[in-house]
């Protein structure tokens, strides 16, 4: 089975209005944390935000928050006033307990942004 | 600035050549770690390493060596091994503590002839 789940094919959204990035993410460990990585045409990947699974309260990062749903093993981004420059390529990422930290990543999602 | 750079940026190999991928970082982390990109797709894991002269395979390791003389340096080698190699390589040095986010270098497109 799939760790990081990532189904929505390309998102589009109009410039200045919100959009909900999808992941959903499976693991029997109790400690993880889960992270969101944009990666624009350049092909750098650039670290958003991170959720612990044992924080209370939904991170958030300026425009970025995480919407974390842990009984549904979901951790949706939500992007609030979209700008031109937010078009890229978004990754979800888990990390499981462990001294190694290894990240396993979805497939990312393709998000435009519209004038 | 603190960073991680990576070079070249774009990379050509001849069949049967084995070639070395740059990956420095500044941050004083401990951690670092090679990934591979391909089309469309998410990335995997070649080689991770927590210490200095200490690394261990990732999930694709076959086809690749890696070595960490020093902390700030952590070079990957394709070998001709590696049967398929045309990728998108990122290199990232992990945050020590708290998160253990994992930050990324800029990256090297590798081509074969």
């Amino acid at each position: 089975a799939q760790k990081i789940t990532q189904t929505q094919p390309g998102m589009f959204v109009q410039e200045k209005e919100a959009v909900t990035l999808d992941c959903t993410y499976d693991t029997s460990d109790p400690s993880y944390g889960l992270f969101w990585y944009k990666q624009p045409s350049s092909g750098e990947m650039i670290f958003l935000i991170y959720q612990g699974s044992y924080d209370q309260q939904n991170a958030t990062e300026g425009r970025y928050s995480l919407n974390f749903q842990k009984a549904r093993k979901s951790a949706n981004l939500v992007i609030s006033a979209s700008q031109l420059g937010d078009s890229a390529m978004y990754f979800c990422a888990m990390r499981e307990g462990g001294a190694n930290s290894k990240l396993t990543f979805g497939k990312g999602i393709t998000l435009s942004v519209r004038p | 600035d603190g960073g991680i750079t990576q070079s070249p940026k774009y990379l050509f190999r001849k069949e049967g050549q084995n070639v070395t991928l740059s990956c420095e970082q500044n941050l004083n982390h401990d951690a670092m770690y090679w990934y591979r990109q391909d089309p469309g797709q998410g990335l995997r894991l070649i080689y991770y390493s927590q210490i200095v002269n200490d690394f261990q395979k990732g999930d694709i390791a076959e086809g690749y060596s890696v070595s960490r003389e020093k902390k700030e340096s952590f070079p990957l080698t394709v070998t001709s091994a590696q049967k398929n190699p045309t990728a998108f390589y990122l290199c990232a040095s992990r945050r020590d503590g708290g998160s253990k986010t994992q930050y990324f270098g800029p990256g090297t497109r590798l081509l074969v002839l």
